[in-house]
This record gives C-alpha cells, sequence and structure tokens, in this order.
C-alpha cells in the first residue's frame, strides 16, 4: 500500500501555544487529504477535508481558525491547532487518497497532549 | 446520510480460533467497503477491501462478504493469532463521495 508520513508522533505543549502537524504522501501523489481526530476507545471523528490548492472543507462544529489546514502540494498538508487549550489532547491522524483511487491510506497519527 | 453500524464492539478469542465482524449499512448508493486495523498509538491500516459488484473476496486468512440486499458486510479472520489483537474498522463509501463513513470499531483480543 501507499505510504503516508505524519510528524510528529507525539507532542507536549503548553496552554496557548500552536502546534503544527505534517502528513506526507511519499510514494503517490494526494489530490485528497483528511484529518481526523480520535479519542481513546472511538471511532474516527473527520474534522476536514483538503484539496491540492484549494480550502478546506471542514466539518460542522470543527472551527477552522483553531484548526488551520494547509494543503500546498499534492504531497504535503499540514494541520496547525492555534492557541491549543487541554480539551485539544487527542490523537490526530491524517489520510490520503490519489484522484481516482477512493482507497484511504492513513498516517501513524499524532498524540496531542497540552498541559 | 450514511450511517454505519459495527458489532460486535469486543471480541475475544482464543488462539487459532475463527473471528467474525458485522457492518450493516444505510446508503444504497455505497459501493466500496474498506476494513481498517488499527493498533494502540498507530493509524488505521488498510487491510481488505469490496466493492459492490463483489459479492466476496479473500487475502490469506482474512475474507470479506458483502449482501447488497441486505446492506450489510462481514470480516472473516481465520485462525487467528495474538498479532491479529486490534481495533478493526469497517467504513462504507458513497460513490462520488470518496468520504468514507466508519463503524464505531471492534476491539480484537486473541488469547494465546
Amino acid at each position: 500500500g501507499a505510504v503516508v508520513s505524519q510528524h510528529p508522533s507525539r507532542v507536549i505543549c503548553k496552554s496557548g501555544t500552536s502546534v503544527k502537524i505534517e502528513c506526507r504522501s511519499l510514494d503517490f501523489q494526494a489530490t485528497t487529504m483528511f484529518w481526523y481526530r480520535q479519542f481513546p476507545k472511538q471511532s474516527l471523528m473527520l474534522m476536514a477535508t483538503s484539496n491540492e490548492g484549494s480550502k478546506a472543507t471542514y466539518e460542522q462544529g470543527v472551527e477552522k481558525d483553531k484548526f488551520l489546514i494547509n494543503h500546498a502540494s499534492l504531497t504535503l498538508s499540514t494541520l496547525t491547532v492555534t492557541s491549543a487549550h487541554p480539551e485539544d489532547s487527542s490523537f490526530y491522524i491524517c489520510s490520503c487518497s490519489g484522484a481516482t483511487n477512493e482507497k484511504l491510506f492513513f498516517g501513524s497519527g499524532t498524540q496531542l497532549s497540552v498541559l | 446520510g450514511e450511517n454505519v453500524e459495527q458489532h460486535p464492539s469486543t471480541l475475544s478469542v482464543q488462539e487459532g480460533d475463527s473471528a467474525v465482524i458485522k457492518c450493516t449499512y444505510s446508503d444504497s448508493a455505497s459501493n466500496y467497503f474498506p476494513w481498517y486495523k488499527q493498533e494502540l498509538g498507530k493509524g488505521p491500516q488498510l487491510i481488505i477491501d469490496i466493492r459492490s459488484n463483489v459479492g466476496e473476496k479473500k487475502d490469506q486468512r482474512i475474507a470479506v462478504t458483502l449482501n447488497k440486499t441486505a446492506k450489510h458486510f462481514s470480516l472473516h479472520i481465520t485462525e487467528t493469532q495474538p498479532e491479529d489483537s486490534a481495533v478493526y474498522f469497517c467504513a462504507a463509501v458513497s460513490g462520488g463521495s470518496y468520504i468514507p463513513t466508519f463503524g464505531r470499531g471492534t476491539s480484537l483480543i486473541v488469547h494465546p
């Protein structure tokens, strides 16, 4: 399967700081990238969908000014959690799909802990 | 929108036994059904998928069956091993959407 690299795998930060998470598709061009949030023992919650070169589409209830998504190229998308607070602590996962393939390949996830 | 129900939420088996996880979906337009395995602290990994024009697909110890009429699909794991222990998610994708709707997951525990 395709390889999706996500960094960092774990980050601990103080409340009020911003955290950037990177997601790269290493061996294919990702037309669409998805960002998910996952709480312990729960399913994946879609936060937003991003297409290269256009603004991300956010799911209802997800603050676009809080979770900034940039999809600047066909191989890179970033999620920035701005002014993080303890309630933002969660496992964040990106996934990618190609132009004609509905298969989704996931990154390894980022565990964010806000103190 | 699509709604995917997944059962059971927890499944405990002895090594060597078979495990079956079942999912139902609501949207008849869904035509692609992937299954993901998620180990603790990692992202989900695609393990097998099936399209609506196929009734069954097998890959070594893993198989998936699809009943379009009843709108349900199942994951079958034979000869389970301790390394099969993980959370498994089913998903349904509606044609043209490319956005999967996930089930709530099944925690599979394989006892040695």
